[in-house]
């Protein structure tokens, strides 16, 4: 079975720019979860999709985003970005969060200058 | 509020010697509790969850609900234990949002 595959791995965006990262889940998982990793904060959550629907969201502002399509592909989005949103971006996937392991991808690190 | 705990940012150790990795964490109900790792180049994956009670390359951790942590733990640590280790908590009863600690990288030295 293929692994969590995250697009792009890295990125650079100016202040102000916004992103999109794409997430392809484990074939057959139907929850995509992402989080923020960045060096002080260790891994924080997102948000959580399944079957389309926003589970549950983190403490984040709102330009931070995220869609599932019904293939289960997500894509999180950050509008206006700020230095501070520099980070390495993880999705993870599993069958339903609720049942406990994450399959994790390899990230989208995301440099803004 | 849930919220865990990984004390050390950092362990550093000779091959041979004990490890314990430490993870105290705060929830008002009944907890779900892991141990993630990453190793150099690779992505973050489970080693360990405390419902399977099992053993993972030689690693053990035990949920101790009275002092409130699930610390991990290796008799005899060898250089490929090298790595970042998170602790992580998942709550119950509706809202399974998990939560991660800061992670602690051990250094295994031959």
């Amino acid at each position: 079975k293929a692994g969590v595959t995250q697009t792009p791995r890295y990125l650079i965006k100016t202040r102000g720019q916004q992103v999109t990262l794409s997430c392809s889940p484990i074939s057959g998982h139907r929850s995509v979860s992402w989080y923020q990793q960045t060096p002080g904060q260790g891994l924080q959550f997102l948000f959580e999709y399944f079957s389309e629907t926003q589970r549950n969201k983190g403490n984040f502002p709102g330009r931070f985003s995220g869609r599932q399509f019904s293939n289960s592909r997500s894509e999180m989005n950050v509008s206006t970005l700020e230095l501070g949103d520099s980070a390495l971006y993880l999705c993870a996937s599993s069958s339903d969060m609720t049942a406990g392991e994450l399959f994790f991808g390899e990230g989208s690190r995301l440099t803004v200058l | 509020a849930q919220r865990v705990t990984q004390p050390e940012k950092l362990l550093s150790v000779f091959k041979g010697a004990p490890v314990e990795l430490k993870c105290n964490y705060s929830y008002s109900g009944s907890p779900e509790l892991f141990w993630y790792v990453q190793y150099s180049r690779q992505r973050l994956q489970l080693l360990l969850r405390h419902i399977s009670r099992e053993s993972i390359k030689g690693f053990t951790a035990d949920l101790n609900k009275g002092e409130t942590s699930f610390h991990l733990k290796k008799p005899f640590a060898q250089e490929e234990d090298s790595a970042m280790y998170y602790c992580a908590l998942r709550g119950s009863g509706g809202s399974y949002i998990p939560t991660f600690g800061r992670g602690t990288s051990l250094i295994v030295h031959p």
